[in-house]
């Protein structure tokens, strides 16, 4: 079975731009969650979806959204970039939203803003 | 403020020998405990979780144990190889819809 799929792995973008994520969960997974890796505040959660709804969002700003479509694939979408923005963006799916089933993440997208 | 805290950023253990990895929480309200192990430029992987109705929970050379009390939760490695040369996050969770909380990690060296 295929894991969970991030694309691209690496972006470099400039301050004010604005770039898309794009996650592809393990077949048959409905739960997608993404998280923020930084060295200072190690892994933050961003937000969930299940079943194309949001269930809920991490404490960041609203440049910070994203989306769920039919098949279960993830985007992930960051407007007006701030050099604060430069991390390592995690993607996890499950089968189901919850703590019964654990988080499979994917190799990330490693964002770089100049 | 950080709620849940890994307070060695580093740990060194010889091969062979037991690896006791810690993690300290303030919310009373999580309920669900879990540890994710990460290798260099790979996504964290699941490696063994406790509901705090537990106080240990094993599988093969990993055990977990939980003290509710004093919100201490520890992972176990015995023995420990060298593949187990990794950072190891600790992770905690409400049950709701909010997401997993996690510390910053430990990176776990194994000497042969």
């Amino acid at each position: 079975k295929a894991g969970v799929t991030q694309t691209p792995r690496y972006l470099i973008k400039t301050r004010g731009q604005q770039v898309t994520l794009s996650c592809s969960p393990i077949s048959g997974h409905r739960s997608v969650s993404w998280y923020q890796q930084t060295p200072g505040q190690g892994l933050q959660f961003l937000f969930e979806y299940f079943s194309e709804t949001q269930r809920n969002k991490g404490n960041f700003p609203g440049r910070f959204s994203g989306r769920q479509f039919s098949n279960s694939r993830s985007e992930m979408n960051v407007s007006t970039l701030e050099l604060g923005d430069s991390a390592l963006y995690l993607c996890a799916s499950s089968l189901a939203s919850g703590v019964n089933s654990p988080l499979h993440f994917g190799n990330g997208t490693r964002l770089t803003v100049t | 403020d950080q709620q849940v805290k890994q307070n060695s950023p580093s740990l060194s253990v010889q091969e062979g020998r037991i690896s006791i990895l810690n993690c300290d929480y303030t919310n009373s309200m999580f309920d669900y405990f879990l540890w994710y192990k990460k290798y260099p430029a790979e996504g964290p992987t699941f490696l063994i979780s406790i509901s705090s109705i537990k106080d240990k929970n094993e599988d093969g050379r990993f055990t977990v144990f939980l003290n509710k009390s004093a919100k201490h939760l520890s992972l176990h490695i015995v023995p420990s190889q060298p593949g187990d040369s990794a950072v190891y996050f600790c992770a905690a969770s409400t049950g709701g819809a909010d997401g997993l909380t996690f510390g910053k990690g430990t990176h776990l060296i194994i000497q042969p």
